[in-house]
């Protein structure tokens, strides 16, 4: 896969927009970027993921920047029930089973 | 997306003894795997559980330790074999799904504790 970059930790209030950084630029051009989160003590779930275009889902927007080395998850109106683990994951070789690292850990407070 | 459920969700288990978890998915599903995730630690894939075959293992990880089976395509189980407090882990079983199977879902986990 290749190499992604998070923040260890950030924090939002409930609310406000959540943007989540993440960093890429070894990316290859047809390594998707995906994004997953981990709600303490549940399996991770997958939020959304994209190549070139900006993604938009019932969940989340991802912004990804033009030359590929870095994209952005944004949570438009952040909820406590946010609080979590996000993986930001670009899997390789064609691949769709990602390799999962520290991740940002985002807590929402009130 | 699929419904996934893991029996158990927890247990508690002795040294040396094997405990099998159970992974059913409602609906058909072509590539099914289990990850582990150790206390304070991400995710790791153990294996990938091929139908009709034998299970392909990620570096580290044995069939003698961790036997997997899939004898169709909407259940697997995984078994941890002759246990010792260092297997004491969240397994989690999970399956590629989408329009080209390319979203990984999970089941909610079996949470392990070896005494």
């Amino acid at each position: 896969d290749a190499k992604t970059t998070q923040p260890t930790s950030m924090d939002c209030a409930e609310g406000r927009a959540a943007n989540l950084p993440c960093n890429h630029s070894t990316i290859s051009g047809n390594e998707y970027v995906y994004w997953y989160r981990q709600i303490h003590s549940q399996g991770p779930q997958y939020i959304i993921h994209g190549l070139k275009n900006n993604e938009t889902n019932e969940m989340a927007s991802l912004i990804i920047t033009e030359d590929r080395k870095s994209s952005t998850l944004i949570l438009p109106h952040a909820t406590l029930r946010d609080t979590a683990v996000y993986y930001c994951i670009a899997p390789s070789g064609g691949s769709y089973i990602p390799t999962f690292g520290r991740g940002t850990s985002l807590i929402v407070h009130p | 997306s699929a419904v996934i459920s893991q029996k158990p969700s927890r247990d508690i288990c002795q040294r040396g003894t094997s405990l099998t978890i159970q992974c059913q998915v409602d609906s058909q599903v072509t590539m099914m795997f289990w990850y582990r995730q150790q206390p304070g630690q991400s995710l790791t894939l153990i294996a990938t559980a091929n139908q009709g075959s034998e299970a392909t293992y990620e570096s580290g990880f044995v069939i003698d330790k961790f036997p997997i089976s899939r004898p169709n395509l909407t259940f697997s189980t995984l078994t941890v074999s002759n246990m010792s407090p260092e297997d004491s882990s969240i397994y989690l079983c999970s399956v590629l799904q989408g329009l080209t199977n390319e979203k990984l879902f999970f089941g909610s986990g079996t949470q392990l504790s070896v005494l």
